[in-house]
């Protein structure tokens, strides 16, 4: 059954520090999310991407943060200078296009520890 | 706005028994309700969905959930609860208007099953 990937499963920074997160999406699936959940909280939303723009972003995802499907397969979540309460883990999501497609599926996470 | 409600941090079940997890909803126009459940150190895995049709909705594992329009519930169920079952399960709502919309998670409930 095809899944999302996500590379790199865990990733130590130091503050104000670039990172990178990457997302395999399901071949033919045409949403992209980026969501996270610091410990022990609740999943919150950051961004939908479709058709190569942002659909829709919240409050969290601020300047620092961006999107981007560099070449047309992963879809990577920037941080640009990371803060420790950035710490948390980071999970991508897709979906497919058309009458059916409704929930979106979810990759197994990466882990950012900012110190 | 969107909003779910899990008023269960913790449901403890003994294995054989029936269990349920609650799920309350708010939501302009219909609503497309999810359940996702995570294993420790796992991403979100899809269950089941509501989007229309019958109230009584089956997923993964067993695992069913109803429908309550009046009482704006979705609660998962399942007949007889195994030890396997046990993991932190989320209700999740999205929007009928746009399909790059979000999901918005509850807090979660750590559904506990002792042999």
């Amino acid at each position: 059954e095809p899944e999302v990937t996500q590379t790199p499963s865990h990733q130590v920074t130091q503050m104000g520090q670039e990172v990178i997160l990457r997302c395999v999406p399901i071949s033919n699936h045409l949403y992209f999310y980026w969501y996270r959940q610091i410990l022990g909280q609740k999943v919150e939303f950051l961004v939908s991407f479709y058709n190569n723009e942002i659909s829709e972003k919240s409050e969290i995802f601020d300047d620092q943060f961006s999107v981007e499907r560099p070449d047309g397969s992963n879809f990577t979540l920037k941080i640009r200078s990371t803060k420790l309460e950035d710490s948390a883990m980071y999970f991508c999501a897709t979906k497919g296009s058309g009458q059916i497609s409704y929930e979106q599926y979810f990759g197994p996470g990466t882990r950012l520890t900012v110190t | 706005a969107q909003s779910v409600a899990q008023p269960e941090d913790q449901v403890n079940v003994a294995e054989g028994n029936p269990l349920t997890v609650k799920c309350t909803y708010s939501v302009s126009g219909n609503p497309y309700l999810f359940w996702y459940v995570q294993y420790p150190n796992r991403g979100l895995q899809f269950l089941l969905k509501y989007i229309t049709g019958d109230n009584l909705v089956k997923g993964s594992y067993g695992f069913e959930a109803e429908f309550n329009k009046s009482q704006t519930s979705f609660h998962l169920k399942k007949p007889s609860a195994l030890v396997s079952d046990s993991a932190l399960y989320f209700c999740a709502v999205r929007g009928f208007y746009s399909s790059a919309s979000k999901i918005i998670f509850g807090s979660g409930t750590r559904l506990s099953i002792r042999p």
